[in-house]
């Protein structure tokens, strides 16, 4: 099984709608990130959070929330989604300043 | 504002030769590095890190050079192998404990 386990792997959505992604981990980590990668643009801090009471913005959180819902469980949500959040979504946690580990992504289009 | 910069996006080198991939960053308050490998329909995988401490790591065919007062980093690969083929992300850290990436450089090593 996958430290970090995403839901839904790939995603078509219309816009206006809302969704949910969710993400997983089995690593016993406090810290975990979302990140979107889009091509030319890398990998952008979406929002992070080091324990379930804590939630950080990151570089470009206009248009997401995210929910902590325990130490392993940290959901991203687009309340009304737009089409340029079309991209690749990552989770990704770390045990405090260690390499992150990533899942496998998910890819969001929203027509 | 790019605080972590990969200004190359493509680099190409024959088998057997050494591959070199930069990055630079702004902040000086970034205090550890690291290198991820990230192949298609996969979640990025950690490569290499440095503390701003040190100015070498090496790991195998891997190895990290930091100039804290260029804030440069390169990672060398040598000898490059067909499947190291993949896009390359530097990502940097510091007090805060976000983990900022840059936009990556696909590498081609052809055979």
């Amino acid at each position: 099984d996958a430290d970090v386990t995403q839901t839904p792997r790939n995603r078509i959505t219309k816009t206006g709608k809302r969704i949910m992604l969710e993400c997983s981990q089995t690593k016993g980590h406090d810290r975990m990130y979302w990140y979107r990668q889009d091509p030319g643009l890398g990998l952008r801090l979406i929002y992070y959070s080091f324990d379930v009471k804590d939630i950080n913005k990151g570089e470009i959180s206009d248009g997401y929330s995210v929910s902590r819902q325990a130490q392993a469980k940290f959901s991203l949500s687009l309340e009304s989604a737009i089409p340029n959040q079309t991209a690749l979504y990552f989770c990704a946690t770390s045990a405090s300043d260690t390499e992150a580990f990533f899942g496998q992504g998910t890819r969001l289009t929203v027509v | 504002d790019q605080q972590v910069k990969q200004n190359s996006p493509s680099l190409s080198v024959q088998e057997g030769r050494i591959s070199i991939l930069n990055c630079d960053y702004t902040n000086s308050m970034f205090d550890y590095f690291l290198w991820y490998k990230k192949y298609p329909a996969e979640g990025p995988t950690f490569l290499i890190s440095i503390s701003s401490i040190k100015d070498k790591n090496e790991d195998g065919r891997f190895t990290v050079f930091l100039n804290k007062s260029a804030k440069h980093l390169s990672l060398h690969i040598v000898p490059s192998q067909p499947g190291d083929s993949a896009v390359y992300f530097c990502a940097a850290s510091g007090h805060t404990g976000k983990l900022i990436f840059g936009q990556g450089t696909t590498l081609q090593v052809k055979p």
